[in-house]
């Protein structure tokens, strides 16, 4: 069973829409939660993470979580061609440690 | 104030030579992950390390790989006798301690032939 899945995509949504990004995972007592964007041929940088149920908003991103449902998405407001890259969810897994357990990745394009 | 600095960013290396990545982490950072990202894959994580210490290396190969975060240093990752399924991209992230979501370097892209 895969810990973290996330449909490959790619997603494609033309410029100004709003890009719906998902993820579930499969351990019901993994407590944090991160959202990570991977441009072609770069390093993952962090863009996001949430910790409780609900919304957290930071600029055109917001982050949804639900633990009743293990499921954890991205929304992405006013889309821009520059959106367009990879996006890895993240999952960290109840082991004490600070380590992450990721999605494959979903691949959003913004169509100008 | 640099961030997690990988090197070399590319790395050629023929079948059954060795391969040596090196990671310097945030200064202050004590905490230093590798992560190897296959193509067409996620990212898995390999091994966790603070000063001296391996934390976790349930994510690395059991043979010919090996990883060390020396007192004084960088952290190393060395592959030995590497094969083409080696090759891929590996990451190194650093935090402080109990930080969670850290910051990866660019990595070290190793291209065995």
């Amino acid at each position: 069973q895969k810990e973290v899945e996330q449909n490959s995509g790619p997603l494609s949504v033309p410029e100004g829409a709003i890009a719906s990004l998902n993820c579930t995972y499969s351990d019901r007592v993994s407590q944090s939660f991160f959202w990570y964007r991977q441009y072609s041929g770069k390093s993952p940088e962090l863009i996001m993470s949430i910790y409780s149920n609900g919304d957290k908003e930071d600029g055109r991103f917001t982050a949804q979580l639900n633990k009743a449902s293990q499921y954890v998405s991205l929304l992405i407001r006013d889309s821009q061609p520059s959106d367009s890259a990879t996006y890895l969810c993240a999952v960290n897994p109840p082991r004490g440690y600070s380590t992450l357990t990721f999605g494959k990745g979903t691949m959003l394009l913004v169509s100008p | 104030n640099a961030g997690v600095m990988q090197n070399p960013r590319h790395l050629v290396r023929r079948r059954g030579q060795e391969a040596r990545l090196r990671c310097s982490p945030v200064k202050g950072h004590s905490h230093v992950y590798w992560y190897r990202q296959l193509p067409e894959e996620g990212l898995k994580f390999m091994v966790y390390l603070q000063k001296e210490n391996i934390i976790d290396e349930s994510g690395m190969p059991k043979e010919r790989f090996s990883a060390e975060f020396p007192k004084e240093g960088p952290s190393i990752l060395r592959i030995q006798q590497v094969v083409r399924g080696d090759s891929a991209a590996y990451f190194c992230a650093s935090s402080p301690p109990g930080a969670l979501g850290y910051t990866f370097g660019s990595g070290t892209r190793l291209t065995v032939v």
